[in-house]
């Protein structure tokens, strides 16, 4: 069975950085891309950024409001990604969603709030 | 960047009736190897998006067949053929044809 949980998020003062972590299980991880996507509260989605298998050399790639500020990363050993988030914004609060490969499963998200 | 907007915003709907909802791409996402990166996501309040439907058309493992997805080109359509109850939430279009991905603006689906 595919598992995938997100841990890491909390309560950030703006300025701040976090780091969210997302561990699966249950398939091959080293085959697939992987994604983080956010959700505002009350909002639609917004993918965030992908990183790529070994097979294209771990390319990433990043939604351009967030280039700079965000870096993505992956451990094939431990089957897991990263998001790394810097220079926190009140609107860079929200859920933030891994997603598997082309968004076959995503975990239940872990939330982030960016507040005084 | 891809815009998807998805029409209607808002979907009232009986038990059993069937419904549709339309999504529509700024640019073509017919990609250069022959397919199409659309899917549809449904998420139901308080949870994480489910995927239903890959590559316009293929429904997810588990999906019941009364969901399908047509379309090509810009012009998407998701329809559920005899609403139920579990089917109520917000549904999304997505695409990855193009980077960035991106998210149609969502489509309601409440009971009448």
């Amino acid at each position: 069975e595919v598992q995938i949980l997100e841990t890491g998020g909390g309560l950030v003062k703006p300025g701040g950085s976090l780091r969210l972590s997302c561990a699966t299980s249950g398939f091959n991880f080293n085959d697939y891309f992987m994604n983080w996507v956010r959700q505002a509260p009350g909002k639609g989605l917004e993918w965030v950024a992908q990183i790529r298998n070994k097979n294209y050399n771990y390319a990433t790639y990043y939604a351009e409001s967030l280039e700079g500020r965000v870096t993505i990363s992956r451990d094939d050993s431990k089957s897991s990604v990263y998001l790394q988030v810097s220079s926190l914004r009140a609107e860079d609060t929200a859920i933030y969603y891994c997603t598997r490969g082309r968004g076959d499963y995503w975990g239940q998200g872990v939330m982030v709030t960016v507040s005084s | 960047d891809v815009v998807l907007t998805q029409t209607p915003p808002t979907l009232l709907a009986t038990i059993g009736q069937s419904v549709s909802i339309s999504c529509r791409s700024s640019q073509s996402l017919l990609h250069s190897n022959g397919n199409t990166y659309l899917n549809w996501l449904l998420q139901r309040t308080g949870q994480s998006p489910q995927p239903l439907i890959y590559l316009v058309s293929k429904l997810e493992s588990g999906v019941p067949n009364r969901f399908s997805g047509s379309g090509s080109g810009t012009d998407f359509t998701l329809k559920i053929s005899g609403v139920e109850a579990e089917d109520l939430g917000v549904y999304y279009c997505m695409q990855f044809t193009h980077y960035p991905w991106t998210f149609g603006g969502g489509t309601k689906l409440e009971l009448k």
